[in-house]
């Protein structure tokens, strides 16, 4: 069973269109996350949702949206894509992330986005 | 501020030889600190974290609060233990981890 799972896995798309990838996990975990990964490995922090709140939000352009339906899914709406957006998406999620963070986070396969 | 910094992009050994990837990093307080991997072809995944005081795969990390280090290391490297390695810390707030840019270490015979 896949625990952090992402759709799609690749993403091509041109510049100016609007695109989403989404991200279920079945752990029962309060707590997911959206990370970047640039073209250098640079892994950073977007969004952190917990029990479908919002508790990060990384100085992040508002052209991303993250959408929590519920405590399983987070996806991630891009609107008017840049040449600059092309990276790996990560979705994870953590048992819980009230106070010290000390739990594992899982992390999902990755998206990979190519705005050409 | 808050920070991880993994000096070396790249480390190259021979299989047997010992192995040391480095981590300092910048906080206010008492760290939770962590090594997560990624195989290739794989989703990044916990090693090992600190408060564990665990060996994974025969890799260890101590934590030095006086030198702000975090390094992992393991005394005989293996070709499988090929891959990229990342430091992470949690943030003040311990709502998510921050990222060291990561090594990748490569072990050949």
């Amino acid at each position: 069973d896949t625990a952090v799972s992402q759709t799609p896995k690749y993403l091509v798309t041109q510049m100016g269109n609007d695109k989403s990838i989404k991200c279920e996990q079945n752990l029962g975990h309060d707590t997911m996350y959206w990370y970047k990964q640039d073209s250098k490995k640079f892994l950073k922090i977007m969004f952190s949702y917990n029990n479908k709140e919002l508790i990060i939000n990384e100085t992040v352009p508002n052209r991303f949206s993250p959408k929590s339906p519920d405590k399983a899914h987070l996806n991630l709406h891009i609107n008017s894509l840049e040449l600059g957006d092309s990276a790996v998406y990560f979705c994870a999620s953590s048992r819980s992330s009230l106070g010290r963070n000390t739990d594992t986070q899982y992390f999902g396969p990755g998206t990979r986005l190519t705005v050409l | 501020a808050q920070r991880v910094t993994q000096p070396e992009k790249l480390l190259s050994v021979f299989k047997g030889a010992p192995v040391e990837l480095k981590c300092n990093y910048s906080y206010s307080g008492s760290p939770e600190l962590f090594w997560y991997v990624q195989y290739s072809r794989q989703r990044l995944q916990l090693l090992l974290r600190h408060i564990s005081r665990e060996s994974i795969k025969g890799f260890t990390a101590d934590l030095n609060k006086g030198e702000t280090s975090f390094h992992l290391k393991k005394p005989f490297a293996q070709e499988e233990d090929s891959a990229m390695y990342y430091c992470a810390l949690s943030n003040q707030a311990g709502t998510a981890l921050i990222f060291g840019k990561g090594t990748t270490l490569s072990v050949s015979s």
